[in-house]
């Protein structure tokens, strides 16, 4: 059983640019959370998802970020026009459902954003 | 809303020593409680987590952490260091106010040393 996958691995985007990051939960999850991990700081929490809707997005930055989980494919996190504030390491974890506060989260190896 | 705290973002310890991690939290509701671990470039993986049964939860790689509530503690210990437990730890509480985001402490370095 495969875990969550993630990629690219590592994105380096120049400022201004898009970048686009993908997460495929685990076989038979249908909640995915994203967490940012700046250097130097533990993960912080940004969205979390279940198929075709968003339940909570209380930790996104208002502009330029935006997540979707579509029926079919990948959930994708989407930064416009970055900066180089944006460079972390994005983290996406997925569980079988979000209605258990005691669902175990199984996280990806996350995406390692450089913005130059 | 809950909270965890971390003290020491490192420490130290032989090979073979006890390893103690600290971890306080703050919540006005019964915490639900993890300890994950991080290695170098790689995800996090679950080591324990405490969801109000057993007070003394025991996780993987020899890892075990007590909820004590009057101190409003979730200790991270292992008797004895080996060298492939040098990662970084990192302790988290549920939100408990519907769905269930994790928020993370700033996590603590573990080096182990010969």
């Amino acid at each position: 059983n495969a875990g969550v996958m993630q990629n690219p691995r590592h994105l380096v985007r120049r400022r201004g640019q898009e970048a686009r990051l993908r997460c495929s939960p685990m076989k038979g999850h249908s909640h995915v959370y994203w967490y940012r991990q700046l250097p130097e700081e533990g993960l912080k929490f940004m969205v979390y998802l279940q198929k075709e809707n968003i339940i909570d997005e209380s930790g996104m930055p208002k502009e330029r970020f935006s997540a979707e989980f579509p029926k079919e494919g990948p959930s994708i996190l989407r930064i416009q026009q970055v900066v180089r504030g944006d460079s972390a390491a994005y983290f996406c974890a997925s569980s079988p459902r979000g209605t258990r506060i005691t669902d175990t989260q199984y996280f990806g190896p996350g995406t390692r954003l450089t913005v130059l | 809303a809950q909270s965890v705290t971390q003290l020491g973002s490192h420490v130290s310890v032989s090979e073979g020593a006890l390893v103690l991690l600290r971890c306080n939290y703050s919540s006005s509701v019964p915490p639900y409680l993890f300890w994950y671990v991080q290695y170098p470039n790689q995800g996090l993986q679950l080591l324990l987590k405490y969801t109000s049964a057993a007070t003394l939860v025991k996780g993987i790689n020899g890892f075990e952490a007590e909820f004590k509530k009057s101190e409003t503690s979730f200790h991270l210990t292992k008797p004895s260091a080996h060298m492939s437990d040098a990662a970084e730890y990192f302790c988290a509480v549920s939100d408990t106010g519907g769905g269930n985001k994790l928020t993370f402490g700033t996590g603590t370095q573990l080096k182990v040393e010969l």
